[in-house]
Order: structure tokens, then C-alpha cells, then sequence
């Protein structure tokens, strides 16, 4: 079955301790890329990567790190999470090109105390 | 740069029709479409290309104005399963690359028996 996995779907963490949240699609996508949700601002693009070891900044990407070595994954790594950085967070990836659309992970939410 | 939508929230009688809007600020070479229900992942809808070209949903239209830079979306002969929140998205870029997709901050539609 085609999909985009997030893993973990929920992570209550406290300020300042790493984490990482996985992402990986089996629909060999170059395009991959990670929103936060927050109510009334809609999806906010973090970062995108548009194949292997291509990654760029979105809209709000302070905070965050992201790395693509492989084509299937892209894991997003909050160093030192802070409360504002509670939020529900999805993975997406597409094949190249703005013809092709998104798919979307189940969503991992986010809680930092 | 983020798409402008309108309304922000509508509530429709089952066949009832609603019109939501997508408007940018710069040229744009596609509009992308996706609803979200509560709890869950934002779903494809449908793209509409420059040129004209469209795909996506079956029971579901939608126009392109390139001039205007602005897109509609038509839900006609609402049915309950419409409800949930809709969103447009436009890249940064002009043209057949991708870059950065920045979504509009949603139209909450809800469908009453």
C-alpha cells in the first residue's frame, strides 16, 4: 500500500530534550516535506527536500533540523524543543514537479512542557 | 506571501452550494486544493495547471483565473461527508519546479442535515 508513515504519532517531551520524529514514504517520491498545524494559521511548511542530500528552508523553519540521506526517509530533529514548538506536525511527499500532489503522513503531535 | 482565502468558515444545508476562494499576491503557475477532516491528514482535491490543465476529484470543480491570480473552488450539492476544513496551496516558484508550498489558512466548511 502507498503511504507516508510518521512515527510517533504522539510525544509529550520537556524543554531542551532532543527528539526526532521519523518520516518515510514507499512511493519513491523525490519531493519530501514537513508542515506544523496550529490553530487559525493553517499548514505552515518547515522544510522541504527535493531529492537525496537537497534540503531547503520553509516558512518557519528556526528550530528544527532535517536531514535526507535516503531517498525514502526525511526525519525531523528538534534539538532543543521549547513550548512553542507544541504543535501537530505532518510529513508529505510527491513526485517532482507542481502537477503532482502531496501526500500526507497521519500527523505526529507534539507536547513540550 | 501566503494565499488569501475566503470565506473562513460557511455552513451549508445538505445541496446546498458554496464557492471558497483562493487569492495570491504573485503570479502563480498552479493552485493546488486539499481538505482536511477534523483529526485527521489533509486529503488531495485537486490542481489546477496555467494553461488550463485540471486533475483531481470527480464531483468536485474548480476554476483558475491566471490573470487575477485566483482560484475557486465549487461545492455544489453538498452532502454531509463535504464537511471539514478546505485549503489552498501555491508554490514559490513560477513554473514547473516546486520549492516552497504555502497553504492559505483554510475555509472551515460544515454541512447540516
Amino acid at each position: 500500500e502507498a503511504q507516508v508513515t510518521q512515527n510517533p504519532r504522539y510525544l509529550i517531551t520537556v524543554t531542551g530534550k532532543k527528539l526526532t520524529v521519523t518520516c518515510s514514504q514507499n512511493m519513491n517520491h523525490e519531493y519530501m516535506s514537513w508542515y506544523r498545524q496550529d490553530p487559525g494559521l493553517g499548514l505552515r511548511q518547515i522544510y522541504y527536500s527535493m531529492n537525496v542530500e537537497v534540503t531547503d528552508k520553509g516558512d518557519v523553519p528556526e528550530g528544527y533540523k532535517v536531514s535526507r540521506k535516503e531517498k525514502r526517509n526525511f526525519p525531523l530533529i528538534l534539538e532543543s524543543p521549547s513550548p512553542n514548538q507544541t504543535s501537530l506536525y505532518f510529513c508529505a511527499s510527491s513526485f517532482l514537479g507542481q502537477s503532482y500532489e502531496q501526500y500526507f503522513g497521519p500527523g505526529t503531535r507534539l507536547t513540550v512542557t | 506571501q501566503q494565499p488569501v482565502q475566503s470565506p473562513q468558515a460557511v455552513i451549508l444545508r445538505e445541496g446546498e452550494d458554496a464557492v471558497i476562494n483562493c487569492s495570491s499576491s504573485k503570479a502563480l503557475y498552479s493552485v493546488h486544493w486539499y481538505r482536511q477532516k477534523h483529526g485527521e491528514a489533509p486529503v488531495f482535491l485537486m490542481i489546477l495547471l496555467k494553461g488550463g490543465e485540471q486533475k483531481g476529484h470527480e464531483k468536485i470543480s474548480a476554476s483558475f483565473n491566471e490573470k487575477k491570480q485566483q482560484s475557486s473552488l465549487y461545492l455544489t450539492a453538498s452532502q454531509l461527508s463535504y464537511s471539514g476544513t478546505y485549503f489552498c496551496g501555491t508554490y514559490s516558484y513560477y513554473g514547473g519546479s516546486q520549492g516552497n508550498l504555502i497553504f492559505g489558512k483554510g475555509t472551515k466548511l460544515s454541512v447540516k442535515p
